[in-house]
């Protein structure tokens, strides 16, 4: 089973910033909060990832909370292409078990 | 540079066939997981290679399904007598294989595998 709890569904208008939450409560000390996201009917695609320290990339930003027991994806101006499902996974230098997701719907 | 890539990118075979499915790794990436994706569901693992040898089979679903890598580097998955349930799309990802804590997955496209 995955390892993180996500929203079924989320709605962004265009242009506004898209704050994906994942809870991760058992996440052990050596694994990486990773994300990634799918369009439909392609690959899934890398994000970002992050062990304890907030990350920021040409993507997204990633802030994990201090007891690292969560943790937020905030892509700062949502476009349309960003429709997609989000996937918040945990792990270390191993298998991705991935869970449903987060469908983020972006509307005009 | 190039990213991984699979082929076919689509395949249609009938109930009892075998087939084959082909991934090319993003090159110098030592590390290559399979993954099956069903329709509505979140990528499943299935096998994962260190090099030439397979270091975690544990997601292959039964005997069926056989992954190599002989060189290190192109890995074919083979399904042998096909059923109608592993029609999917089959992820192919590929990672450094560094030894340090983070390594990251890259996937191709995958392949649309329909069993008839």
């Amino acid at each position: 089973d995955a390892k993180t709890t996500q929203p079924t569904s989320m709605d962004c208008a265009e242009g506004r910033a898209a704050n994906l939450p994942c809870n991760h409560s058992t996440i052990s000390g050596n694994e990486y909060v990773y994300w990634y996201r799918q369009i439909h009917s392609q690959g899934p695609q890398y994000i970002i990832h992050g062990l304890k320290n907030n990350e920021t990339n040409e993507m997204a930003s990633l802030i994990i909370t201090e007891d690292r027991k969560s943790s937020t994806l905030i892509l700062p101006h949502a476009t349309l292409r960003d429709t997609a499902v989000y996937y918040c996974i945990v792990t270390h230098t191993d298998k991705l078990i991935f869970g449903t997701g987060t469908r983020l719907q972006v509307f005009p | 540079g190039a990213g991984v890539s699979q082929t076919p990118s689509n395949k249609v075979t009938e109930k009892g066939k075998y087939v084959e499915l082909r991934c090319d790794p993003i090159s110098g990436h030592t590390a290559l997981y399979w993954y099956r994706q069903s329709l509505g569901q979140g990528p499943e693992f299935l096998i994962y290679f260190q090099g030439t040898g397979a270091a975690d089979d544990s997601g292959l679903p039964n005997d069926r399904f056989f992954a190599v890598r002989p060189e290190g580097s192109v890995s074919t998955l083979k399904i042998q007598r096909t059923e109608r349930g592993d029609s999917a799309v089959y992820l192919c990802a590929s990672s450094p294989g560094s030894t340090l804590d983070e390594d990251t997955q890259y996937f191709g496209p995958g392949t649309r595998l329909t069993v008839l």
